[in-house]
């Protein structure tokens, strides 16, 4: 079964300055999706970022990207300028390829907070 | 397009009740994907329709089910409701269950067993 690990718990960055978010997974498989989900208070899942497997060059959406160490089986995210928005849980989750469903394995989740 | 809908989003039950939970996906949406998040456990997936049949199920005792209508609404149900059933029940759509479609969550419903 695949797990996904997010060690850091809470993590703290001054606006306008740039954070890390680490995630780890463990998989046999070796062609799989990989996401950054942001919950902010409100609670509504949004789609960060994404990243396929099979592609090594890493994802970017604005200010965010990905480190993805695919031996290493490590998927970091990066956030840019950071602002006061940016607060909220950010969950890394894993969905296998094709064919086998939507079934994504979440993280324990990180506590973004901004400080102005 | 409006996004996914969930009904109803707060809810207070008793302990041994059952619950019926709604969502309403994305229109031209087929999977529909259901998921529990508790403090302790976090996000774990319960299971997944597309086009009427549940495609994965995840390790949840048999008092969760689900079921999906078609016009791929679908609905979960809990019997016999244990405290430990209190949490934010998540669903998420895609136009099909290949993983290159995006998922779109909706805005939960939060469950509360006493």
């Amino acid at each position: 079964a695949q797990t996904v690990t997010q060690s850091q718990p809470e993590m703290s960055v001054q606006e306008a300055e740039t954070v890390t978010l680490s995630c780890t997974y463990d998989t046999s498989e070796s062609d799989y999706y990989l996401f950054w989900y942001k919950q902010p208070p409100s609670r509504q899942m949004i789609l960060v970022i994404r990243q396929e497997a099979y592609k090594q060059q890493n994802a970017t959406e604005n200010r965010f990207s990905v480190n993805f160490q695919k031996a290493a089986k490590s998927f970091s995210l990066k956030i840019s300028d950071s602002q006061l928005g940016d607060a909220a849980m950010y969950f890394c989750a894993y969905r296998r390829t094709n064919n086998a469903g939507n079934m994504l394995t979440f993280g324990g989740g990180t506590r973004l907070m901004v400080k102005p | 397009k409006a996004g996914v809908t969930q009904t109803p989003r707060y809810l207070i039950k008793t302990r041994g009740q059952q619950v019926t939970l709604s969502c309403s996906p994305i229109s031209g949406h087929r999977s529909v994907s259901w998921y529990q998040q508790t403090p302790g456990q976090g996000l774990q997936f319960l299971f997944e329709y597309f086009s009427e049949t549940q495609r994965n199920k995840g390790n949840f005792p048999g008092r969760f089910s689900g079921r999906q209508f078609s016009n791929s609404r679908s609905e979960m149900n809990v019997s016999t409701l244990e405290l430990g059933d209190s949490a934010l029940y998540l669903c998420a759509s895609s136009l099909a269950n290949r993983g290159e479609y995006e998922q779109y969550f909706g805005p939960g419903t939060r469950l509360t067993v006493t």
